[in-house]
């Protein structure tokens, strides 16, 4: 699986919307790129995945770059709820491809 | 369940001592993940199960620990004589062949 590369920080104000970037640039044809977050002391929680197209769910967006290279997760209204490590992780598709996890992005969200 | 369940939550064992910590996935869900986190760190893969297939054990920090799963249903994960180095929230996840991991809230393991 490709490794991805995230900043290990950032803010964003409340209300604002938190766009956080992930490289991948060795990532191939068939490997999906997907974004957990882990809010503190809890387990990692699925946000989004995709593979060319941008997606849009209840909770993000995900805006894929048309090389593929790189990806931005977008939360459009931060909440202090927010405020935990996002990780971006490029995974092969069919079942037996492990999740293999980064540092992350520990973003806060301040009032 | 609804979600994954892990158990005991909270578990302080003494150096030396074997623990064992249990995993129960969604049913019906033919992948299971385990991963180690220390404090302040971030996960670190141990093993993966795919259904009928050969474990993928590559993340396995030494031969003290070792994990099982029958069929697509419980797993249980063994650290055999601890040392303090193993303290740590173990966390386990499961999924649909292909498809999103969903995570427990992890067992917090003490070693004393």
């Amino acid at each position: 699986d490709a490794k991805t590369t995230q900043p290990p920080s950032m803010d964003c104000a409340e209300g604002r919307a938190a766009n956080l970037p992930c490289n991948h640039s060795t990532i191939s044809g068939n490997e999906y790129v997907y974004w957990y977050r882990q809010i503190h002391s809890q387990g990692p929680q699925y946000i989004i995945h995709g593979l060319k197209n941008n997606e849009t769910n209840e909770m993000a967006s995900l805006i894929i770059t048309e090389d593929r290279k790189s990806s931005t997760l977008i939360l459009p209204h931060a909440t202090l709820r927010d405020t935990a490590v996002y990780y971006c992780i490029s995974r092969g598709s069919g079942g037996y491809n492990k999740l293999i996890f980064g540092a992350g992005t520990r973003l806060a969200v301040h009032p | 369940g609804a979600g994954v369940s892990q158990s005991p939550s909270n578990k302080v064992t003494e150096k030396g001592k074997d623990v064992e910590l249990r995993c129960d996935p969604i049913s019906g869900h033919t992948a299971l993940y385990w991963y180690r986190q220390r404090l302040g760190q971030g996960l670190e893969f141990l093993i993966y199960f795919q259904g009928n297939s050969a474990p993928d054990k590559s993340g396995l920090p030494s031969d003290r620990f070792s994990a099982e799963r029958t069929g697509e249903s419980v797993s249980t994960l063994t650290i055999q004589r601890t040392q303090q180095e193993d303290s740590a929230v173990y966390l386990c996840a499961s999924s649909l062949y292909g498809a999103e991991a969903f995570f427990g809230q992890g067992t917090r393991l003490t070693v004393v």
